[in-house]
C-alpha cells in the first residue's frame, strides 16, 4: 500500500529552466509534507516543509506547492542548475508519526 | 559540527548471518530512526527511538531489532540475514519526534 506516490521517476530539464517535481498521496489524514533531495553515497538532505494548513512555502529557489483537494503536492525549482541533479524524495507524516516516503524522481539538469 | 555517523559503511554477510548496524546521532539530538532503502524505491520506517525508548515501529518482522543507549547512539540488529535484507540502511536524527530529521550516509549491506 503506497501511500505516498512518485509516479515520475525521472526528468531531465535544461539548465536555468524550471523544475517541476510531483507527488501524490492518498492519506488524507497526512498533516505534513517534506521533500528530501539525495546524492549518490550520502543520506538524504532536507529541503523543505509545508504543514497542510498551507498551500505555499517558498525558500530561495524552491517553492513546494499542497493541493489537499487533490491530495498532489509538487516541487518547483528555478531556476534549474546542474548541481540540483540528485533523486528527490516526497516524504509525508501525520502528527509526529513516522515519515512515509515516495519513490523518488531522479532529476538530471543538463546545460 | 559532525552530523549523523554511521559505521560501518558497507558491509557483506552471507544468509543465516547475524548484523549489528550503529549510529552516532548529531551532538544534541534525543532521537534516532531507522530507515530501510531498498534499490528504486524511498526509505521505509523500521524504528524510532527517543529517550532511550522505541517511540514507533513499521512493518518489518522480529528478526529486526534495535536499541538506544544513554548516550542517544543506536543499534540496528538484524538476525536470520535474508537476501531481501541487501539494502541502504539508514540513521536519522532529531531533538525529538516531530522535529527535523537529519540522515547519515547509510551502511550498505550486501546478503549473499
Amino acid at each position: 500500500d503506497q501511500q505516498v506516490k512518485q509516479n515520475s521517476p525521472s526528468l531531465s530539464v535544461q539548465e536555468g529552466r524550471i523544475s517541476i517535481l510531483n507527488c501524490d498521496y492518498t492519506n488524507s489524514m497526512f498533516d505534513y509534507f517534506l521533500w528530501y533531495k539525495k546524492y549518490p553515497a550520502e543520506g538524504p538532505t532536507f529541503l523543505i516543509s509545508i504543514s497542510s494548513i498551507k498551500d505555499k512555502n517558498e525558500d530561495g529557489r524552491f517553492t513546494v506547492f499542497l493541493n489537499k483537494s487533490a491530495k498532489h503536492l509538487s516541487l518547483h525549482i528555478v531556476p534549474s542548475q546542474p548541481g540540483d541533479s540528485a533523486v528527490y524524495f516526497c516524504a509525508a507524516r501525520r502528527n509526529t508519526d513516522k515519515l512515509i516516503f515516495g519513490t523518488g524522481t531522479r532529476l538530471q539538469v543538463f546545460p | 559540527d559532525a552530523g549523523v555517523t554511521q559505521s560501518p559503511t558497507h558491509l557483506i554477510k552471507t544468509r543465516g548471518q547475524h548484523v549489528t548496524l550503529r549510529c552516532s546521532p548529531i551532538s544534541g539530538h534525543k532521537s534516532v530512526s531507522w530507515y530501510q532503502q531498498v534499490l528504486g524505491q524511498g526509505p521505509q520506517f523500521i524504528f524510532q527511538y527517543y529517550e532511550k525508548e522505541e517511540r514507533g515501529r513499521g512493518n518489518f518482522p522480529d528478526r529486526f531489532s534495535a536499541r538506544q543507549f544513554p548516550n542517544y547512539s543506536s543499534e540496528l540488529n538484524v538476525n536470520a540475514l535474508l537476501l531481501g535484507d541487501s539494502a541502504l540502511y539508514l540513521c536519522a536524527s532529531s531533538f525529538g519526534p516531530p522535529d527535523e530529521q537529519f540522515f547519515g550516509p547509510g551502511t550498505r549491506l550486501t546478503v549473499l
